[in-house]
């Protein structure tokens, strides 16, 4: 099993443009996350998913946006890139809240925006 | 408001000694903590957990202390190896229908040789 796969690893973007970080869990999973990491801090929760259909703010959801069409997939976009963006934002998912072990993390994607 | 921080950024250690990570939390509702580790480059990875019900919890080579008293979090690792280098992050869960992860802002393990 791949696990949580994050697309793309690396990217740069410009002030004011738009992306879409893409993240596909196949391990069947209902719970999926969107995180950002500051340098030197912890993970901040942006939005999260707890089902096809179904999405809800975390800590810092300004500036992002998610769906959740899938099971499987749950992207995040980025409409008007800000310099505050920059973060290595992960992915993650489970079979279940408040579950710590449960928690599969993606290897990230580093953003930078100049 | 509530927060989970820990005591120190980074801690060297010697090859074959133990660690001890630190992380106080302010949120009376917590009831269950984990451990997770941070490699370069990568997410975080599970490490062990432990429920407000319980003081102590031990896995493999490691050990997660729970002081509600003081609102404490510990992490023993035996035998620190190179492996462990690593940031090291305690994290938490509060009682109610959100169930989040909550992080705190981690510590950076170096074991010396």
């Amino acid at each position: 099993n791949a696990g949580v796969t994050q697309t793309p690893k690396f990217r740069i973007l410009k002030i004011g443009q738009s992306m879409t970080l893409q993240c596909t869990q196949d391990m069947n999973h209902n719970y999926m996350y969107w995180y950002r990491q500051d340098p030197g801090m912890g993970l901040k929760l942006i939005y999260y998913s707890v089902g096809a259909g179904i999405t809800d703010k975390g800590e810092v959801p300004n500036g992002y946006n998610v769906s959740r069409s899938t099971t499987e997939d749950f992207p995040l976009r980025l409409e008007l890139a800000a310099p505050s963006q920059t973060s290595v934002y992960f992915c993650a998912s489970s079979y279940g809240l408040g579950q710590g072990s449960g928690y599969t993390f993606g290897s990230g994607t580093r953003l930078t925006v100049v | 408001g509530e927060s989970v921080g820990l005591h120190l950024p980074t801690l060297s250690v010697q090859e074959g000694d133990n660690s001890i990570i630190n992380c106080a939390y302010s949120n009376s509702a917590s009831d269950y903590f984990i451990w997770y580790k941070q490699e370069s480059g990568k997410g975080p990875q599970f490490i062990i957990d432990i429920r407000s019900n319980m003081d102590k919890r031990q896995g493999q080579r490691v050990t997660v202390l729970l002081n509600k008293t003081v609102k404490h979090l510990s992490l023993q690792i035996a035998a620190t190896q190179p492996g462990d280098s690593a940031v090291y992050f305690c994290a938490e869960i509060s009682s109610g229908s959100a169930r989040q992860l909550t992080f705190g802002s981690g510590t950076q393990l170096t074991v010396l040789p």
